[in-house]
């Protein structure tokens, strides 16, 4: 079974400082990982994901992720916080294959950015 | 198209109504998904549907049926509803056994049981 971990509930940055938001993730195959990103009172946007190309993904909005397989970690940076990113962020994992129940999101982290 | 579209946005409801929440996407997807996000919480799935069939049912109660009538359109009907119902309800949409593509969400349909 597969589970990830999300370490912080609640991040804190100010504006042009660098975020960093953890990922580590357990699965027994290699997986796919994904971060989202969600808004106030809106659904999840997929910000990148890895599918076993690179182990450095760019997504949008600036972000990017390094896959870590001796770590088993997938963290999301930024170097400079904007005051829009101030979100919830799921890291979620899924094994290769399949769908629905095999999709595990994170506890997800609140980041909020001080001006 | 790259979206998936939800109505109602929001949603108020007493406990003897009955309602339905729909979703409907245009990306060819035929994996479906109902996922129910209370506050300050990763979603939770609830119903999958693959090629317009129930495939996963996560033990749902039965006051919450879902309902795919075309490869584009995935319903969620609503009959006899607790407060604790109220949540954010999300439908997603992805590729069938493949889960390179990810997810796409739509906005969901904030519900509030009264």
């Amino acid at each position: 079974a597969q589970s990830v971990t999300q370490l912080g509930s609640h991040v804190s940055v100010s504006e042009g400082a660098l975020v960093l938001l953890r990922c580590n993730y357990s699965s027994s195959v290699p997986p796919y990982l994904f971060w989202y990103v969600q808004y106030p009172n809106q659904g999840l946007q997929l910000l990148l994901k890895y599918t076993s190309a690179a182990t450095l993904v760019k997504g949008i909005n600036g972000f990017e992720a390094e896959f870590k397989k001796s770590e088993t970690s997938f963290h999301l940076t930024k170097p400079s916080a904007h005051m829009s990113d101030a979100a919830e962020y799921f890291c979620a994992v899924s094994d290769r294959g399949n769908y629905g129940q095999n999709f595990v999101f994170g506890p997800g982290t609140r980041l909020s950015v001080l001006p | 198209d790259t979206e998936v579209t939800q109505t109602p946005k929001h949603l108020v409801m007493g406990m003897t109504n009955k309602k339905s929440l729909k979703c409907e996407q245009h990306m060819g997807h035929r994996a479906m998904y109902w996922y129910k996000q209370k506050a300050k919480k990763p979603p939770e799935l609830m119903f999958v549907y693959s090629y317009e069939k129930l495939s996963i049912n996560e033990s749902v109660p039965s006051r919450f049926s879902p309902e795919c009538p075309n490869s584009s359109l995935l319903n969620l009907h609503l009959h006899a509803l607790q407060p604790e119902d109220s949540a954010l309800y999300l439908c997603a949409s992805s590729q069938v056994g493949q889960a390179v593509g990810g997810y796409t969400f739509g906005s969901g349909t904030r519900l509030t049981v009264v």
